[in-house]
């Protein structure tokens, strides 16, 4: 598709299960970021990509939350022991090079945990 | 700890007003400050502000940065229904990494 691509778009899960978030970006972005957003809130940076390597992963809350991108397209966003606090909605996001800070933005993936 | 403040938080007008959306920032090495609109659920790009006193304009909507005094305003003329959304404003610091640290936004509601 056209756009950034994220799977899926809703999540439940139970206190203490594994998640994983999947982000498809567009074609030819190199940069790839990932943001949390609760309601009433600004987005929250998790960790950035350039390529395959996470060029800024300041954002991650703990060691439960870790991201990966193998091929420097698709990225798997993963939580592990997931707690009610991680509810909220996974926004991925991607630019393409020499614009950054123009970001284009999946639907996002809400993750409820129960 | 770089902070993006937005004011207000929200906002009530009718079709056909003028509104104002406040940002001021605190961020190390600022380059850019950016708006962002979010209807439902992906925010889409607006304006990026990297000189001051430089308006950008597009249709309706214009925006300016005030890098001595660190803040930024969008203007909407002439609202109508479909301005109703949440702005984001964020700022990017030079160099190194490119996150983006957005504000809470403004809810912003344009009744007919």
């Amino acid at each position: 598709g056209a756009g950034v691509s994220q799977t899926p778009s809703n999540k439940v899960t139970e206190k203490g299960k594994y998640v994983e978030l999947r982000c498809d970006p567009i074609s030819g972005h190199t940069a790839l970021y990932w943001y949390r957003q609760s309601l009433g809130q600004g987005p929250e940076f998790l960790i950035y990509f350039q390529g395959t390597g996470a060029a800024d992963d300041s954002g991650l809350p703990n060691d439960r939350f870790f991201a990966v991108r193998p091929e420097g397209s698709v990225s798997t966003l993963k939580i592990q022991r997931t707690e009610r606090g991680d509810s909220a909605v996974y926004l991925c996001a991607s630019s393409p090079p020499g614009r950054a800070g123009e970001l284009f933005f999946g639907e996002g993936s809400r993750l409820t945990v129960l | 700890e770089d902070k993006v403040v937005q004011s207000p938080l929200s906002l009530v007008v009718h079709e056909g007003d003028t509104v104002t959306l406040n940002c001021s920032y605190e961020v190390t090495n600022f380059r850019s400050l950016l708006w962002y609109k979010q209807e439902k659920k992906a925010p889409t790009f607006l304006f990026m502000l990297t000189s001051s006193g430089i308006e950008k304009k597009s249709g309706r909507l214009s925006s300016i940065l005030d890098k001595k005094e660190l803040f930024s305003i969008l203007n909407i003329t002439a609202t109508q229904t479909g301005d109703s959304a949440v702005y984001l404003c964020a700022g990017v610091r030079q160099g190194g990494s490119e996150k983006l640290v957005f504000g809470k936004g403004t809810k912003l509601t344009v009744n007919p």
